[in-house]
């Protein structure tokens, strides 16, 4: 039951150029969303959400879109860095966690930054 | 900058035995939870922790798992008879405030890689 899926399970992308990174999602009870920035060795940290009531996200370098119709978001870097190699986790919170999982992860995709 | 630390880093065990993960939250954190991830997989909820009592769980948090703040420092995760798809990553989380949001201030640990032979 993938109810967060990156279908990407790896990107490359030259240094100075966009990454974007794409999530979809099939549970129509999130309404929050979060990406996730992992290295080797160490836990996950968080990045960047966005919250269902609203389409777009931006924290300097990164943003994230959603498109609530296609349940699909996505996670841009502009420019890219060598540093953001790394995997990144998107994740979905459902409103009401009765009977939920209240954070749900994606599998990863793996984003090299080649310089 | 405040972290979370785990450990081990890694463990091997043999199946049926039992395995105490352990975590040292960050210190004003009051909010405490456990993650796993299978090789290859996807990072998975297993349980949240407040106020000495589980707030929620998850489907793969069966009788086997249990959780104990034992003292006012460390969080640990028992898996009382091991099986060989416990094997996974581990991590450990914690967070200032709960609920969601915000999963923003939840700060992960490195994980401790348990191997159940």
């Amino acid at each position: 039951d993938q109810q967060v899926k990156q279908n990407s399970p790896s990107l490359s992308v030259q240094e100075g150029r966009i990454s974007i990174l794409n999530c979809d999602y099939t549970n129509s009870m999130f309404d929050y969303f979060l990406w996730y920035k992992k290295y080797p060795a160490e836990g996950p940290t968080f990045l960047i959400s966005i919250s269902s009531i609203k389409d777009k996200n931006e924290d300097g370098r990164f943003t994230v879109f959603l498109n609530k119709s296609a349940k699909h978001l996505s996670l841009h870097i502009v420019p890219s860095q060598p540093g953001d190699s790394a995997v990144y986790f998107c994740a979905g919170s459902p409103l009401f966690t009765s009977g939920n999982t209240p954070l749900v992860f994606g599998k990863g995709t793996r984003l090299s930054v080649i310089a | 900058e405040p972290e979370v630390t785990q450990t081990p880093s890694h463990q091997v065990t043999q199946m049926g035995q039992e395995v105490i993960l352990r975590c040292v939250p960050i210190s004003n954190h009051l909010y405490f939870y456990w993650y796993r991830q299978i090789l290859g997989q996807k990072v998975e909820f297993l349980v949240s922790f407040y106020n000495n009592e589980i707030s929620e769980k998850s489907e793969i948090f069966d009788d086997q798992f249990s959780v104990e703040r034992p003292d006012g420092s460390n969080f640990t995760l028992k898996i009382r008879s091991t099986k060989l798809e416990d094997s996974a990553m581990y991590f450990c989380a914690s967070s200032v405030l709960g609920g969601r949001p915000p999963w923003e201030t939840q700060y992960f640990g490195p994980g401790t890689r348990l191997l159940v032979l």
